[in-house]
């Protein structure tokens, strides 16, 4: 089992609609996640961090966590052509340090 | 602040040739964390140091791969010889080790191809 898991799509949505990303992770220990975005050629950019159970918002972009499920997600609403992206999950699990995880990358198009 | 400042952007080389990337950490961070990233395998640590020195090294993939951190504002990958294979493209990146809650920070990466 890898630490990090998100389905790696593609995910199509239209222009307008929310797109919800999903994440999984293997350690319950985990205080500290992270989504990043990644346009083709380019580094991954940090959009969100949340590190408490709940949502957190911003702009148009909500991060969930549940702890319990061990499970995070990110969603976009009013999804615009420039959300076209890979978007990363990460994790910085307590028990190796300051070591992060990430999982493969879920693709999403945004289709106008 | 600057951010992860990496240079060469991008470096072609021959099979067998030395490459030597290079990073320059953001100010104040002291953890930095090489990655590359390929197609096939997505985003994979190589090696990250905690105050200058090497923690986990165990995804360097063989002898050929070395990393060197002599500073805090400073590290070097070096592949030698190098290899097709290697072909991909190499991210540093920089936290701040202390706080849980720090994200990383990645530089513009790498593009190395070997032919």
């Amino acid at each position: 089992q890898k630490e990090v898991e998100q389905n790696s799509g593609p995910l199509s949505v239209p222009e307008g609609a929310i797109a919800s990303l999903n994440c999984t992770y293997s350690d319950r220990g985990s205080q500290s996640f992270f989504w990043y975005r990644q346009y083709s050629g380019k580094s991954p950019e940090l959009i969100m961090s949340i590190y408490s159970n709940g949502d957190k918002e911003d702009g148009r972009f909500t991060a969930q966590l549940n702890k319990a499920s061990q499970y995070v997600s990110l969603l976009i609403r009013d999804s615009q052509p420039s959300d076209s992206a890979t978007y990363l999950c990460a994790v910085n699990m307590r028990n190796t340090g300051n070591q992060f995880y990430f999982g493969t990358g879920t693709s999403l198009t945004v289709i106008p | 602040d600057a951010g992860v400042i990496q240079s060469p952007r991008h470096e072609v080389t021959e099979m067998g040739q030395e490459v030597t990337l290079r990073c320059k950490p953001i100010s104040g961070h002291n953890s930095l964390f090489w990655y590359r990233q390929t197609m096939m395998r997505g985003l994979e640590l190589l090696i990250y140091f905690n105050n200058n020195v090497p923690i986990d090294d165990s995804g360097m993939p063989e002898d050929r791969f070395s990393a060197k951190m002599p500073n805090a504002s400073f590290s070097t990958l070096k592949i030698q010889p190098s290899e097709p294979r290697d072909s991909a493209v190499y991210f540093c990146a920089s936290s701040y080790r202390s706080s849980y809650n720090s994200p990383l920070h990645f530089g513009n990466g790498t593009r190395l191809t070997v032919t």
